[in-house]
């Protein structure tokens, strides 16, 4: 089966601790994205990659940071510099930047 | 971020009735456009997309519409059914001189059975 998978899929984490978020696709897709969804809204993208060993800031990478070492791999992580990290977040990959983009499910990071 | 509403428009339409979905659009530069529709609790799944170069596509049950002039997009649903409850977000992007896609803040249907 095809796809992007996020991984866990409820996450919880104390104050001050950096996290990984991973995310997997065997879509043989170049471009991969982050998205935070907070509740009530809409996506806002943190980091986008266009290929393997680059990626770009999105609109809100402050305290976050990602590496795509992998064709198939793009994980975050959260870091301590994130004030508020408690949200939904949704990773996608495309086969180009202007195609559509299939998103896993989703990880939901709460901090306790 | 682009286009973060707080509060989801709402729109609620009886089942077997057609659902207009809207959205305005805010770079004219934008060339390619998709729906998605995403259930709670879940990531967003592809709809339908259109490029800047048709005003019209049709779907099995949906179709959009675009009007560059006015910078507006609509997604049409045919038949609505209770399965079709979900959030439903606009995008827009270029296709050339970067990566730029922006997601619209969405909007909530609601089908009454």
């Amino acid at each position: 089966d095809g796809g992007i998978t996020q991984s866990p899929k409820y996450l919880f984490r104390k104050e001050g601790q950096n996290v990984t978020l991973s995310c997997e696709q065997n879509l043989n897709h170049d471009a991969m994205y982050w998205y935070r969804q907070d509740p009530g809204q809409g996506l806002r993208l943190i980091y986008y990659s266009q290929i393997v060993n680059d990626f770009q800031k999105g609109d809100i990478a402050e305290g976050y940071s990602v590496s795509r070492e992998k064709k198939e791999s793009f994980p975050l992580t959260v870091t301590s510099a994130q004030k508020n990290p408690t949200a939904f977040y949704l990773c996608a990959s495309s086969i180009w930047v202007d195609t559509e983009a299939f998103f896993g499910q989703g990880t939901r990071l709460t901090v306790v | 971020g682009e286009s973060v509403g707080l509060h989801l428009p709402t729109l609620s339409v009886q089942e077997g009735d057609n659902s207009i979905i809207n959205c305005a659009y805010s770079n004219s530069a934008s060339d390619y456009f998709i729906w998605y529709k995403q259930e709670s609790g879940k990531g967003p799944q592809f709809i339908i997309d259109i490029r800047s170069n048709m005003d019209k596509r049709q779907g099995q049950r949906v179709t959009v519409l675009l009007n560059k002039t006015v910078k507006h997009l609509s997604l049409q649903i045919a038949a609505t059914q209770p399965g079709d409850s979900a959030v439903y977000f606009c995008a827009e992007g270029e296709s050339t001189g970067g990566f730029k896609t922006i997601f619209g803040a969405g909007t909530r249907l609601f089908v009454k059975a």
